[in-house]
C-alpha cells in the first residue's frame, strides 16, 4: 500500500487567496482525520471523518477553513481567504478504527500564506 | 490544564547513554496509549503502543502507571538515528475517544 498520500507538499500563496489541501486514505480505513502542526500549538486536531460522514469539526479555526469527503478515497481540506497566521504543516492521517487504533499520517503540506 | 503533557526538552544525550521521558494524562478513564515518533521535517510515525503490565522493543521500553498518570519512553543506548520528537499519544476526553497527541520531547544524541 502506498500509504496515505498528501498534495500538495508546499504551497506558497498570498494572503486572501484560496487553498485546496488534498488528501488520499489508506484502502480500507474507515477514519480519516485532518491536524495542523505548528512549533507554538503543536499537533492540533482539525477534523474528522467516519466513513466519509464529518463527525466532530470542532478543531476546526473559523468559518474560513472547511473539509468535504466525498468519497472513500478522497478529501479535501480549504481555506478560503487565507491568512499568514493560517501557514503551517498540515496532516492528513487515517485508520482502522479510533479508541486504540494506530493512526498513519500523510507527509503533510507546508503551507506558507504570505 | 493540557490533556497530554510532556517535557519539550531537548534532551541532548552522547550516544550510547540511556535517556528517559515521561508523560502525564488528564483523563483517567484513558485506555489506550501509544509513543509516536517525529523526524524533523516528517510526519509523527508509530514507535510502540503501551500496555498495561510495560513492554519492550528492542532497546525501548515503555511503561504505564495508571494510578499517577503517567507514561514513560526509555531509550537504552542511544544512537544517533534516535534523534527526533517523541509524542505521547492518548486516547482523550473528546468525542468519540479520540487520540490526543502531546506536544512531544525533543531528542539529540550527540556523537
Amino acid at each position: 500500500d502506498a500509504g496515505v498520500i498528501q498534495s500538495p507538499r508546499h504551497e506558497v500563496t498570498e494572503m486572501g487567496q484560496e487553498v485546496t489541501l488534498r488528501c488520499k486514505p489508506i484502502s480500507g480505513h474507515d477514519y480519516l482525520f485532518w491536524y495542523r502542526q505548528t512549533m507554538m500549538r503543536g499537533l492540533e486536531l482539525l477534523i474528522y471523518f467516519n466513513n466519509n460522514v464529518p463527525i466532530d469539526d470542532s478543531g476546526m479555526p473559523e468559518d474560513r477553513f472547511s473539509a468535504k469527503m466525498p468519497n472513500a478515497s478522497f478529501s479535501t481540506l480549504k481555506i478560503q481567504p487565507s491568512e499568514p497566521r493560517d501557514s503551517a504543516v498540515y496532516f492528513c492521517a487515517s485508520s482502522e478504527g479510533l479508541a486504540g487504533e494506530t493512526q498513519y499520517f500523510g507527509p503533510g503540506t507546508r503551507l506558507l500564506v504570505l | 490544564r493540557k490533556e497530554v503533557e510532556q517535557d519539550p526538552g531537548p534532551f541532548n544525550v552522547p550516544e550510547g547513554a540511556t535517556v528517559a521521558f515521561n508523560c502525564t494524562y488528564s483523563n483517567s478513564a484513558s485506555q489506550s496509549f501509544f509513543w509516536y515518533r517525529q523526524d524533523c521535517r516528517k510526519e509523527p510515525k508509530l514507535l510502540m503502543s503501551v500496555y498495561s503490565s510495560g513492554n519492550e522493543d528492542g532497546r525501548f521500553t515503555a511503561q504505564l502507571n495508571r494510578a499517577s498518570q503517567y507514561i514513560s519512553l526509555l531509550i537504552r543506548d542511544s544512537k544517533l538515528s534516535d534523534s527526533a520528537t517523541y509524542l505521547c499519544v492518548v486516547n482523550g476526553e473528546n468525542a468519540g475517544n479520540m487520540l490526543t497527541f502531546g506536544g512531544g520531547t525533543r531528542l539529540m544524541v550527540k556523537p
